[in-house]
């Protein structure tokens, strides 16, 4: 079974600056999705970016950007010239190719951008 | 509407109590989910149709939670006799045949006094 891991309980960052959210995950598939999502506090979990796991160009969404390393199973989520509006809950989630496939979350950062 | 939606928002139950929660899905969306979510952890799996049949549900953490989809579109999570355990946010997402992302909608939250 696949586990996905998000080691920063709590990030913080000033606005305008630059923040990167770690997430490693294990899987012995080769073909897979991986996603970041945020959930503010409505709770509206809202798609932030996906990378197929066979592209291995990183995939870009305006400020957002992540940096997949398959081999190291690391897929990490930087954000550029941070918002306030960007202060959420943010998970990684993963799910195998094919048909339509349940999502495995990690715990979730907490990220405060500061004024 | 053009996204997921789910009703009621918020539901207080007294334990022991049976509780319905209910997801529209995106038009057209044949994959529905459903996720719950405890405070502060991320959502965990609990159930999956394609139209109107549950293909997995194995994420359902016991025989009190029961789903259905009938018609392939609306499904209803019900829990019967609730536990101060199943306090929790209730996440349904729904997604397109064959395709990998999913789209929440804002969830239920219930609490079990």
């Amino acid at each position: 079974a696949q586990t996905v891991t998000q080691s920063q309980p709590e990030m913080s960052v000033q606005e305008a600056e630059t923040v990167t959210l770690s997430c490693t995950y294990d899987t012995s598939e080769n073909n897979y999705y991986l996603f970041w999502y945020k959930q503010p506090p409505s709770r509206q979990m809202i798609l932030v970016i996906r990378q197929e796991a066979y592209k291995q160009q990183n995939a870009t969404e305006n400020r957002f950007s992540v940096n997949f390393q398959k081999a190291a199973k690391s897929f990490s989520l930087k954000i550029s010239d941070s918002q306030l509006g960007d202060t959420a809950m943010y998970f990684c989630a993963f799910t195998y190719s094919g048909s339509a496939r349940q999502l495995t979350f990690g715990s979730g950062t907490q990220l405060t951008v500061l004024p | 509407g053009a996204g997921v939606s789910q009703s009621p928002r918020y539901k207080v139950a007294k334990r022991g109590q049976d509780v319905a929660l209910r997801c529209d899905p995106i038009s057209g969306h044949v994959s529905l989910f459903w996720y719950q979510q405890a405070l502060g952890q991320g959502p965990e799996f609990l159930t999956y149709f394609q139209n109107e049949a549950q293909l997995d549900k194995s994420g359902l953490p016991s025989d009190r939670f029961f789903a259905e989809r009938p018609e392939g579109s609306v499904s209803t999570l019900k829990i019967q006799r609730t536990q101060q355990e199943d306090s929790a946010v209730y996440l349904c997402a729904s997604s397109a045949y064959r395709a990998d992302t999913q789209y929440f909608g804002p969830g239920t939250r219930l609490t079990v006094l």
